[in-house]
């Protein structure tokens, strides 16, 4: 079993502030690494798919970037707007290309 | 429109009785993945499979089984469900393999309550 750590665990941040994240991995046998939107009371939500080191994406006001060398995938997200708030999961492709690995999240809380 | 549903969307049961949850999906998706959510965890995954008739176990397998024989369908079993087993459970699938970059799309959730 991989191990997945996301950081921090929750976050406040008020209306129109940018916030990044951060997703830590085992850099050997890496395969892909997943981003998704959790809302409450729905299913999580992919955002990205990355499997190339120095990779960047965006969608919108988010973004992505990957390091597979150093184990470590950011998340930004400009401009945070309440219905930003979410629990934002990563997951890790590695070791088997079939499986991935959660890290526990990080849930965003974006104030009026 | 393309999804993933699952069914029951709430069970509440006792120890011992079997359960099967079912999952379908239709994206023509090859690979479909069960997952379970506890407080405090990320999503663990349960089961997987690859194809009809291929499954593999991934990291919480004890205690449930599951099976492929159409491609649109992966129901997950439990045979003797204990209260350990009381969780938030999702199903996926991907057009491919997670590791080729293929992401998940997620059913609604099935929360189980085992008393």
């Amino acid at each position: 079993i991989l191990n997945v750590e996301q950081s921090p665990q929750s976050l406040h941040v008020q209306e129109g502030d940018s916030t990044n994240f951060t997703c830590s991995f085992p850099s050997s046998n890496f395969y892909a690494l997943h981003w998704y939107r959790w809302e409450t009371a729905k299913s999580p939500e992919a955002l990205f798919v990355m499997t190339l080191n120095g990779d960047e994406k965006k969608k919108g006001r988010i973004s992505a970037t990957l390091n597979t060398k150093e184990g470590y995938s950011y998340l930004y997200i400009k401009g945070s707007q309440p219905e930003d708030s979410a629990t934002y999961l990563c997951a890790c492709g590695g070791g088997s290309a079939r499986q991935l690995t959660f890290g526990s999240g990080t849930q965003l809380t974006v104030l009026p | 429109e393309a999804q993933v549903t699952q069914n029951p969307r709430y069970l509440i049961t006792v120890t011992g009785k079997k359960l099967t949850v079912t999952c379908s999906q239709n994206m023509n998706h090859e690979y479909m993945s069960w997952y379970r959510q506890d407080p405090g965890l990320g999503l663990r995954q349960i089961y997987y499979s690859m194809n009809v008739e291929v499954t593999d176990k991934g990291d919480v397998p004890e205690g449930y089984k599951v099976s492929r024989k159409e491609k649109r369908n992966f129901p997950l079993i439990l045979e003797s469900p204990s209260p350990n087993q009381t969780s938030l459970y999702f199903c996926a699938s991907s057009y491919t393999t997670l590791g080729q970059g293929g992401e998940q799309y997620f059913g609604p959730g099935t929360r189980l309550t085992v008393t």
